[in-house]
């Protein structure tokens, strides 16, 4: 079965500092990949998803994630962080032989201080 | 934003009551999705209705009863439910393409459920 690990459960970085967050996805082969944010007491949005094509990804907000098939990764990026970017960060992925179901990770859970 | 909408947004109930979970989208999708979040725990999927067929995680209570009645309703139907049963219930939508797994899922804001 698919599985997705986001190996950073909590971060606590500085306003301005850089983020990357780890997504690793267990499927070997075509896969469609997803980020989604949840800030406090909001609904889950999507920040970013990858397909197929260029495999650095732009989202919303001055997000980014890589695709890096070969390390079955799509780890999220901002260059600067910014106070209202803290939320929790959800990795997510499908797969064709998986229908609709999208396999999420455990979260990461990110502050940003002043 | 109010693509997804569900009520109630909170729920207390007693191991004995019989409520029920409502989700509404307003997408144009043809496929619902619902799952529970819990804490310390990825979000776990329940329930999907796709395409009018209905798929289901085998994992998941029959004391959980989901039902579509068309593509833009979904209900979660709770009876005799567990205190370890509490949790954010979230509805999803999408629009799919049969063999196709390109669909992005939207979310409703949740229902937080407590069973005492």
């Amino acid at each position: 079965a698919q599985s997705v690990s986001q190996h950073n459960h909590h971060v606590i970085l500085s306003e301005a500092a850089s983020l990357e967050l780890g997504c690793n996805y267990s499927y070997g082969g075509t896969v469609n990949l997803f980020w989604y944010v949840q800030y406090p007491g909001q609904h889950l949005q999507l920040l970013l998803k990858y397909f197929s094509g260029d495999p650095l990804v732009k989202g919303i907000k001055g997000f980014e994630a890589e695709f890096i098939k070969s390390k079955f990764s799509f780890n999220l990026r901002k260059p600067s962080v910014q106070w209202s970017d803290t939320a929790e960060y959800f990795c997510a992925v499908n797969s064709p032989g998986g229908g609709n179901k999208l396999t999420f990770g455990t979260g990461t859970q990110l502050k940003v201080e002043l | 934003e109010t693509g997804v909408t569900q009520t109630p947004r909170h729920l207390v109930m007693g191991m004995t009551n019989k409520k029920s979970l409502k989700c509404e989208q307003h997408l144009g999708h043809n496929a619902m999705y619902w799952y529970k979040q819990s804490a310390k725990k990825p979000l776990e999927l329940m329930f999907v209705y796709s395409l009018e067929e209905r798929v289901e995680n085998n994992s998941v209570p029959s004391r959980f009863s989901p039902e579509c009645p068309n593509s833009s309703h979904l209900f979660l139907h709770l009876h005799t439910l567990q205190p370890e049963d509490s949790a954010l219930y979230l509805c999803a939508s999408s629009q799919v393409v049969r063999g196709g797994a390109r669909n992005t899922q939207y979310f409703g804001p949740g229902t937080r459920l407590t069973v005492l």
